[in-house]
């Protein structure tokens, strides 16, 4: 079956724009994940949701950051007024079953800042 | 709190040698266990977990882990590389305990195999 898909895969915004990335999981899957990866750098978490409850936003960095998941299938994720240092990858994540399963990874989208 | 180390930014193996991938865990209860590979401009791809059971668990790709407990270690291995084993890879572990699902990832282990 389909993967995770993630749109755009690339994004390039002028600081102080504003971005929303999209994330497609595996149909089913109750539990999404979001994370950023800096280059060189494991993925830090940001935010969870369990179906359309944000359950964990500790890892969103500053309150420019923004997640939602209204009908417990698609999320975005908004950046308002984009600075330098949010220049990373996005990466998207689901499970069906968050306590004991497997995290399927989308192949994520590229931000740079300019 | 829970985290993960990875001690070697590279490692360089043969083709055909066998490889190891190090990875050490910090955890208050009990820990869930997880490899992931990257390849260029790609997301992460799961290769092995250790939920409980066994110490030694076989994934994807030929690829094995062994948990050990009292070194709290948990080691990526194939007994023969493959060029096409080159990436990069990530521990990742979770309390059991916690009551949290969050994973906490390592810094990544650039894998390159040499023909």
């Amino acid at each position: 079956g389909a993967g995770v898909s993630q749109s755009p895969r690339y994004k390039v915004a002028k600081r102080g724009q504003d971005v929303a990335l999209r994330c497609d999981p595996i149909s089913g899957h109750v539990s999404l994940f979001w994370y950023q990866q800096a280059l060189g750098q494991g993925p830090e978490f940001l935010t969870y949701f369990q179906n359309e409850a944000q359950l964990d936003k500790s890892g969103l960095p500053s309150d420019r950051f923004f997640a939602e998941r209204p009908e417990g299938s698609v999320s975005t994720l908004k950046i308002q007024r984009t600075q330098q240092e949010d220049s990373a990858v996005y990466l998207c994540a689901s499970s069906s079953d968050p306590s004991t399963d497997t995290q399927y990874f989308g192949p994520g989208t590229r931000l740079t800042v300019l | 709190a829970q985290s993960v180390a990875q001690p070697e930014d590279q490692v360089n193996v043969a083709e055909g040698n066998p490889l190891t991938v190090k990875c050490t865990y910090s955890v208050s209860g009990n820990p869930y266990l997880f490899w992931y590979v990257q390849y260029p401009n790609r997301g992460l791809q799961f290769l092995l977990k250790y939920i409980t059971g066994d110490n030694l668990v076989k994934g994807s790709y030929g690829f094995e882990a062994e948990f050990n407990k009292s070194q709290t270690s948990f080691h990526l291995k194939k007994p023969s590389a493959l060029v096409s084993d080159s990436a990069l890879y990530f521990c990742a572990v979770r309390d059991k305990s916690g009551g949290s699902y969050i994973p906490t990832f390592g810094r990544g282990t650039s894998l390159i195999v040499h023909p």
